[in-house]
């Protein structure tokens, strides 16, 4: 089983600030990795998907990067609606794994 | 655009089978393969399994033979029935279409508003 982890945990931040959350897998996914946001009670979204390219809809201010076993999504510049939490999730041979999570909240 | 309904009961019996049906509608069931999510009180998300209409379909290998996924053409709708539930398997429950793609891999493009399932007597 590929195992995904996330760092950091939780993160502190401002509007306008510059956020990047780091994901790694136990062994290659190439780039098939993607990014979702989840706010409280609401079902996640995504944001990334093939470790770079940004979905229909989602602002330019999300970007993604990496390949093999380390990615990292970051907020250019954040926004009031940005605090949530976020998952990474790899697909390899037909089986799916979500990170633990990295919650970014207001300093 | 594609809308995903999740309906079933709230409340489940330890032993019991957990059964959840989701609901599109903006989309054709036979156009996309189809997944569930639950995500445990404060957790994080893990993946049940897919489906497409066609029989093919692949569960999570940690909850083993006890997941079957299947699909309704006739209704729109796909299931879930997960078996000998116990208090671990109290989640929210989201179903989600599977975008899938040789040149950029598979993923959760979109959900439903999720249903929570508590296991207790």
């Amino acid at each position: 089983d590929i195992q995904m982890t996330q760092s950091p945990s939780t993160l502190s931040a401002s509007v306008g600030d510059r956020v990047t959350i780091t994901c790694r897998a136990s062994q290659s996914v190439s780039t098939w990795l993607a990014w979702y946001q989840q706010k409280p009670g609401k079902a996640p979204k995504l944001l990334i998907y093939k470790a770079s390219n940004l979905e229909s809809g989602v602002p330019s201010r999300f970007s993604g990067s990496g390949s093999g076993t380390e990615f990292t999504l970051t907020i250019s510049s954040l926004q009031p609606d940005d605090f949530a939490t976020y998952y990474c999730q790899q697909y390899n041979s037909y089986f799916f794994t979500f990170g633990p999570g990295t919650k970014v909240d207001i300093k | 655009q594609v809308q995903l309904q999740e309906s079933g009961p709230g409340l489940v019996k330890p032993s019991e089978t957990l059964s959840l049906t989701c609901t599109v509608s903006g989309d054709s069931i036979r156009s996309s393969y189809w997944s569930w999510i639950r995500q445990p009180p404060g957790k994080g998300l893990e993946w049940i399994g897919y489906v497409h209409y066609s029989g093919d379909t692949n569960n999570n290998p940690s909850l083993k033979s006890r997941v079957t996924i299947s699909t309704d053409t006739s209704k729109s709708q796909f299931s879930l029935y997960l078996t000998s539930v116990t208090a671990a398997d109290t989640a929210v429950y989201y179903c989600a279409r599977v975008r899938t793609s040789y040149t950029s891999g598979w993923r959760f493009d979109s959900w439903g508003q999720g249903i929570q399932v508590t296991v207790s007597s």
